[in-house]
């Protein structure tokens, strides 16, 4: 079985302070992993995904992640938060087991950019 | 090229109203799945199309959601007497699979149907 966990259900950060979003993966495969953005009544938008080209993967807008298999993370990080990332980000697997690959999401990290 | 579009945006039901929510995918794309987010959490996997054969519809709670896809393209999630657990945002996303790293693939979302039942 597959899963993400993300650690924190909230997190703020001053504009122009770098950002943090943990995010914790188990499976039994080689993870295809995603982070996606979504802004109130907006749809979700992908920020970057990891399907093991390389660790570190750059993504929209600034955000990148490292993928790291000795601690299961794929934590999400950008250097300095402007106020438009305020916003619930999700961290996703991808299901390998079920054959139609459909996303887990993890419980989300709602993003605050304070002035 | 347009992305996915769901209609309505939203949409208030009675309990016991029967509700229709139309997703269409972005043009060529052959799977389409369909997820439930209750509020304050992450979306929920409920059923896959595959052009217009449902392969997996374990992620519907009940035997009241139907979903059809009947020509490969535009989908309908249908629940029927709807219950105020049923009230949630409603997400459709849609991919092109590769032949390879189907892991891999994007899903593009549309912006949802927000359900609310009274």
């Amino acid at each position: 079985a597959q899963s993400v966990t993300q650690l924190d259900s909230h997190v703020s950060v001053s504009e122009g302070t770098p950002v943090l979003l943990r995010c914790n993966y188990s499976s039994s495969y080689s993870p295809s992993l995603f982070w996606y953005v979504q802004h109130p009544n907006k749809g979700l938008q992908l920020l970057l995904k990891y399907t093991s080209a390389a660790t570190l993967v750059k993504g929209i807008n600034g955000f990148e992640a490292e993928f790291k298999k000795s601690e299961t993370s794929f934590h999400l990080t950008k250097p300095s938060a402007h106020m438009s990332d305020a916003a619930e980000y999700f961290c996703v697997v991808s299901d390998q087991g079920s054959g139609t690959y459909k996303y887990i999401f993890g419980t989300g990290t709602r993003l605050k950019v304070l002035a | 090229g347009a992305g996915v579009s769901q209609s309505p945006r939203y949409k208030v039901a009675k309990r016991g109203q029967d509700v229709a929510l139309r997703c269409d995918p972005i043009s060529g794309h052959v799977s389409l799945f369909w997820y439930q987010q209750a509020l304050g959490q992450g979306p929920e996997f409920l059923t896959y199309f595959q052009n217009e054969a449902q392969l997996d519809k374990s992620g519907l709670p009940s035997d009241r959601f139907f979903a059809e896809r009947p020509e490969g393209s535009v989908s309908t999630l249908k629940i029927q007497r709807t219950q105020q657990e049923d009230s949630a945002v409603y997400l459709c996303a849609s991919s092109f699979p590769r032949t390879s790293g189907r892991s891999q693939e994007t899903q593009y979302f549309g912006p949802g149907t927000r359900l609310l039942v009274l």
